[in-house]
């Protein structure tokens, strides 16, 4: 019965690698989001996508690349790792305006 | 302890106080704002939120005020228990603008000692 679910809770890995992480919301949202947050616990965002369109693109590097296979999903591939992409990642779910539903994070650590 | 590094804004408080959390918003077109608790190793969870149409709203133990002259919000726990203890951060939206776009706040750690 969880809301926003995330996958994995944590992702170690080699700089250089590729790696994905996936978002899946049961809660019948139009609009899903990514964000980043470092280890200062700042929490900003990176993605939203609205019905599966992107919407919100956050000068983030094209390394990262959200896909959204259909509005309950969105996941989230990177590309050639970089130590500076280790954070928590949150995926995050809403209505049109509204409260945003956080999933429970994925902790990522590139060495 | 999780504090350690972190550089966060701290409130410290005992049991059965209560707490007032601060936050300074940026924009003044901001129309939406959102209070969220995080707790070690979770993620944000929604608290309370309020429109600019008000200045003051209340949930349980739980109060809102939103100052807009100065672009100020607070949060108000009455009697904190130890279970509050998490970092708390504002939110600020333009409804009608970019409207899925949440700005956050650095964040608040809040501990409270039994």
């Amino acid at each position: 019965d969880t809301a926003v679910s995330q996958t994995p809770k944590y992702l170690v890995t080699q700089m250089g690698n590729d790696k994905s992480i996936k978002c899946e919301q049961n809660l019948g949202h139009d609009t899903m989001y990514w964000y980043k947050q470092d280890s200062k616990k700042f929490l900003k965002i990176m993605f939203s996508y609205n019905n599966k369109e992107l919407i919100i693109n956050e000068t983030v590097p094209n390394r990262f690349s959200p896909k959204s296979p259909d509005k309950a999903h969105l996941n989230l591939h990177i590309n050639s790792l970089e130590l500076g992409d280790s954070a928590v990642y949150f995926c995050a779910s809403s209505s049109l305006v509204g409260e945003q539903f956080f999933g429970p994070g994925t902790r990522l650590t590139v060495l | 302890g999780e504090s350690v590094g972190l550089h966060l804004p701290t409130l410290s408080v005992q049991e059965g106080d209560n707490s007032i959390i601060n936050c300074a918003y940026s924009n003044s077109a901001s129309d939406y704002f959102i209070w969220y608790k995080q707790e070690s190793g979770k993620g944000p969870q929604f608290i309370i939120d309020i429109r600019s149409n008000m200045d003051k709203r209340q949930g349980q133990r739980v109060t809102v005020l939103l100052n807009k002259t100065v672009k100020h919000l607070s949060l108000q726990i009455a009697a904190t228990q130890p279970g509050d203890s998490a970092v708390y951060f504002c939110a600020e939206n333009i409804s009608g603008g970019s409207n899925y776009k949440l700005t956050f706040g650095k964040g608040t750690l809040l501990t409270v000692n039994p």
